[in-house]
């Protein structure tokens, strides 16, 4: 069946240094979703990716969607404290299923 | 606030126990699901129904019950659980099914079976 991976596992950075995480599928996705999870609280809807080499920017976060539509990143320019969390994605294929999720931590 | 509301927020239960965890959407959506998040794991979906019926039973055992009486309401129905059923479970909903549609999530139910 579909899976969903997704590296690192956790990121520790300096405040104002940039954080990246990556989702790869085994199969080619419909499309992909990423949701953060601040802690003690539940996952919320981000963004949706669908075409192929898609690229989206809110603000200090860049979301991409690979063109054979498989892998995806999200990257964060200058975190900040605020940005602490764990990020999810969700690849659908008929079948909608989360990664593990990135746990970002950002040192003040 | 999302308006996807869970109850309670937190539940310690016996293993002999019999509880329920109630969701309640105010959005209009067509489709709700149960989640489970234990930790070091991806999230785990548990069920899914879309204008009320079931459409997605992944595995789940059966001590584990939804049951969803109108499209604003599902339960989860829970007896004779195990410790390793402890985690936190989340409710969501969507317009249509996830995959197309971005899910809301309610803020969780944190259970824990002694």
């Amino acid at each position: 069946g579909q899976q969903v991976m997704q590296i690192p596992q956790y990121q520790h950075v300096q405040e104002g240094e940039d954080f990246t995480t990556y989702c790869n599928s085994s199969t080619t996705l419909s499309n992909i979703q990423w949701y953060k999870q601040r802690p003690g609280g539940h996952p919320v809807f981000l963004i949706q990716l669908v075409k192929s080499g898609e690229v989206k920017k809110q603000k200090r976060l860049t979301f991409q969607f690979g063109e054979a539509k498989k892998n995806s990143s999200l990257h964060i320019t200058a975190t900040q404290t605020t940005d602490v969390g764990t990020y999810f994605c969700a690849g659908n294929n008929n079948d909608m299923r989360f990664g593990a999720g990135t746990r970002l931590t950002v040192k003040p | 606030e999302t308006g996807v509301t869970q109850t309670p927020r937190h539940l310690v239960m016996g293993m002999t126990n019999k509880k329920s965890l109630k969701c309640e959407q105010h959005l209009g959506h067509n489709a709700m699901y149960w989640y489970k998040q234990s930790a070091k794991k991806p999230l785990e979906l548990m069920f899914v129904y879309s204008l009320e019926e079931r459409v997605e039973n992944n595995s789940v055992p059966s001590r584990f019950s939804p049951e969803c009486p109108n499209s604003s309401h599902l339960f989860l129905h829970l007896h004779t659980l195990q410790p390793e059923d402890s985690a936190l479970y989340l409710c969501a909903s969507s317009q249509g099914l996830a995959g197309a549609y971005e899910q809301y999530f309610g803020p969780g139910t944190r259970l824990t079976v002694t």
